[in-house]
């Protein structure tokens, strides 16, 4: 089956700039969430979505990032205006249905260079 | 709240040594943890689980108990390969208390160098 695709790979903006990042999940995958990976660190949830509703957002900077997942499938992450500290990978992964015990399949990553 | 724990790395090792990495875990309820590996130029996959206290998750030679009583889930492995270069995730999932229900809390990650 086909994984976890993201687009773009790279990018690289400029502070205050906006930018926005694709995922298209696994076929049949009820759960996606999006991760920030800063250098040297472990992947950070940033909003987690259970079919196209938000289950858990408390990690999202809400004052310049937002994300939405149409009809259930594919979602958007973007950030308006934004910072150097944004500079990281941002992971999407999805899972079947969002219980602890499963595996969750990862994409390979946007990176984002903010200057 | 949630958190994982990894050994400081890097850790380098000669082929065939023996591999510990070890990963502590703090969580509310009863969670499930798993190893995530990063292989040079690729995306996180799953190395192994294990969703109940004493489970023991193996894959490709490695192997990781989980240890209610230690909180502790370290990973193992008895004789490295060269292409066991990668960077480790030591992860838990719990879905006590009500809020996000199987999102991952990981650890910072140990870069593992396997040299010939």
């Amino acid at each position: 089956e086909a994984g976890v695709a993201q687009s773009p790979r790279y990018k690289i903006i400029e502070k205050r700039q906006s930018v926005a990042f694709w995922c298209n999940p696994i076929s049949g995958h009820a759960t996606l969430y999006w991760y920030q990976q800063i250098l040297g660190q472990g992947p950070k949830l940033l909003i987690q979505f259970q079919n196209n509703g938000v289950v858990d957002d408390s990690q999202l900077p809400k004052d310049r990032f937002s994300a939405e997942r149409l009809k259930g499938v594919d979602s958007t992450l973007k950030i308006q205006p934004a910072k150097l500290e944004d500079s990281a990978v941002y992971l999407c992964a999805s899972s079947k249905q969002g219980v602890p015990q499963e595996t969750q399949y990862f994409g390979p990553g946007t990176r984002l260079l903010v200057l | 709240g949630d958190s994982v724990t990894q050994m400081e790395g890097p850790v380098t090792l000669s082929e065939e040594a023996f591999l510990t990495i070890n990963c502590t875990y703090t969580a509310t309820g009863y969670p499930s943890l798993f190893w995530y590996v990063q292989y040079p130029g690729e995306g996180l996959q799953l190395l192994l689980k294990a969703t109940k206290a004493d489970d023991k998750g193996s894959n490709k030679g490695f192997e990781a108990t989980y240890r209610k009583e230690t909180t502790s889930f370290h990973l193992e492995k008895g004789s490295v390969q060269v292409s066991d270069s990668a960077v480790y995730f030591c992860a838990l999932s719990d879905g006590a208390g009500g809020t996000s229900y199987g999102k991952l809390t990981f650890g910072q990650g140990t870069i593992l160098t396997v040299h010939p």
